[in-house]
């Protein structure tokens, strides 16, 4: 059983497009978060949620938006592509925050 | 030190000989400390989270310890096997924030 999974596993869109990446856990974690690897293989929080509330937004753009319909789902929707927006989008849960994550597969995403 | 920093950034074992690396953080405010194995084309796979200063962790080969005194965290492998090949990720945690990750040793295991 696929403890964190994602979809889509890879992404190739045009500039201007929006576009969202799912991700699910069904390990009954309370907080989860996004993470984007960048080009220099640097992973950075995005943002994280716990209990469908969003506990930090880092200095992300706001066409970055993160969506919960319940506990169990992150979802990342991105508005406006943009070529830097290229990289690997990690999801990730804790049973608690500040507590060991769970990441799932990552979402190569390459804007053209 | 502002960030998580991680040293070396690359490391070549002999198979059989045992390593260490560093993982340096900012002491002020500090919550926990954790380390993750990142092997190539999988997702980081977390070893230990850590939060008490002179903590020591074990699983198998691998353990680390923390200062938080001094704002250091050390990973030892004992008995490199090819196995161990990975990224290996530190990450002080904040409490309710994310992970805030150093840019990884990238460990490579010679036969």
């Amino acid at each position: 059983d696929t403890a964190v999974s994602q979809t889509p596993k890879y992404l190739v869109t045009q500039m201007g497009n929006d576009k969202s990446i799912k991700c699910e856990q069904n390990l009954g974690h309370d907080t989860m978060y996004w993470y984007k690897q960048d080009s220099k293989k640097f992973l950075k929080i995005m943002f994280s949620y716990n209990n469908k509330e969003l506990i930090i937004n880092e200095t992300v753009p706001n066409r970055f938006s993160p969506k919960s319909p319940d506990k169990a789902h992150l979802n990342l929707h991105i508005n406006s592509l943009e070529l830097g927006d290229s990289a690997v989008y990690f999801c990730a849960s804790s049973q608690r925050a500040g507590e060991s994550q769970y990441f799932g597969p990552g979402t190569r995403l390459l804007v053209l | 030190i502002l960030n998580v920093e991680q040293s070396p950034q690359s490391l070549h074992v002999q198979e059989g000989d045992s390593t260490n690396f560093t993982c340096s953080f900012p002491s002020s405010n500090f919550y926990a400390l954790h380390w993750y194995r990142w092997e190539t084309a999988k997702s980081p796979e977390a070893l230990f989270v850590m939060t008490l200063n002179g903590d020591e962790k074990k699983k198998g080969r691998i353990s680390a310890t923390l200062n938080t005194k001094e704002g250091y965290s050390y990973l030892y492998i004992k008995g490199s096997q090819p196995e161990d090949s990975a990224t290996y990720l530190c990450a002080r945690g904040g409490g309710a924030d994310g992970l805030t990750f150093g840019k990884g040793t990238h460990l490579i295991i010679q036969p």
